[in-house]
């Protein structure tokens, strides 16, 4: 049973280019989450999605970046017109439900770097 | 608001000693979960603690969860090098998200 899987797992781009990264949930996870973790830092919420939906987009910056999880294929994170300091690894998770206590099942992450 | 401390930031222990890391939240819980993430890794999953004074264990780790549901812990017993990596703990106030504590980086002498 496939677990979360994130792609791509290393993602370089120049300033101002765009990144675009990807997160299929576990098998039968209708929930993803998407999560910031600087060098030597812990991790911090960005956004919870359900299919189609947002349904908490707290932690996202109010620019330049936006989620989706469409109904068909992966959910993706956006940041357009990147700068340095968008460079970190980003981490989805997934749950089956969105109950606070389910256990939320992370991919491998994304490492952004930007030149 | 909503926070958190985790306490110590960094432990250094010789392999066999014992390990404990202490959570802290200024109100009150609904729950708990803690997370192990290796150095280069991604979170896991450890377990969840919901019931005041709860106490579980998994072979040498011990996790508590206080009378009041503000605190919590994870002892680990006689540490191995497998043990190597940062231990979060994941407060839950009853919504979705995960407020991740600072965590707990723990370095095993050999």
């Amino acid at each position: 049973n496939a677990g979360v899987m994130q792609n791509p797992r290393h993602l370089v781009r120049r300033r101002g280019q765009e990144a675009r990264l990807r997160c299929s949930p576990m098998k039968g996870h209708s929930h993803v989450y998407w999560y910031r973790q600087l060098p030597e830092e812990g991790l911090k919420f960005m956004v919870y999605l359900q299919k189609e939906n947002i349904i908490d987009e707290s932690g996202m910056p109010k620019e330049r970046f936006s989620a989706e999880f469409p109904k068909e294929g992966p959910s993706i994170l956006r940041i357009q017109q990147v700068v340095r300091g968008d460079s970190a690894a980003y981490f989805c998770a997934s749950s089956p439900m969105g109950a606070s206590n389910q256990p939320q099942h992370f991919g491998d992450g994304t490492r952004l770097s930007i030149l | 608001g909503q926070q958190v401390m985790q306490i110590p930031q960094y432990q250094h222990v010789q392999e066999g000693e014992d390990f404990t890391t202490y959570c802290n939240s200024s109100t009150t819980l609904s729950n708990i979960q803690w997370y192990k993430q290796r150095p280069g890794g991604h979170p896991v999953f450890l377990i969840q603690l919901v019931k005041s004074g709860e106490v579980k264990k998994q072979k040498r780790l011990t996790f508590q969860f206080g009378e009041a549901k503000k605190n919590s812990s994870l002892h680990i017993t006689a540490t191995q090098t497998t043990d190597v990596g940062t231990y979060f703990c994941t407060p839950r106030f009853g919504n979705e998200k995960l407020t991740f504590g600072t965590g707990t980086r723990l370095t095993i002498i050999p």
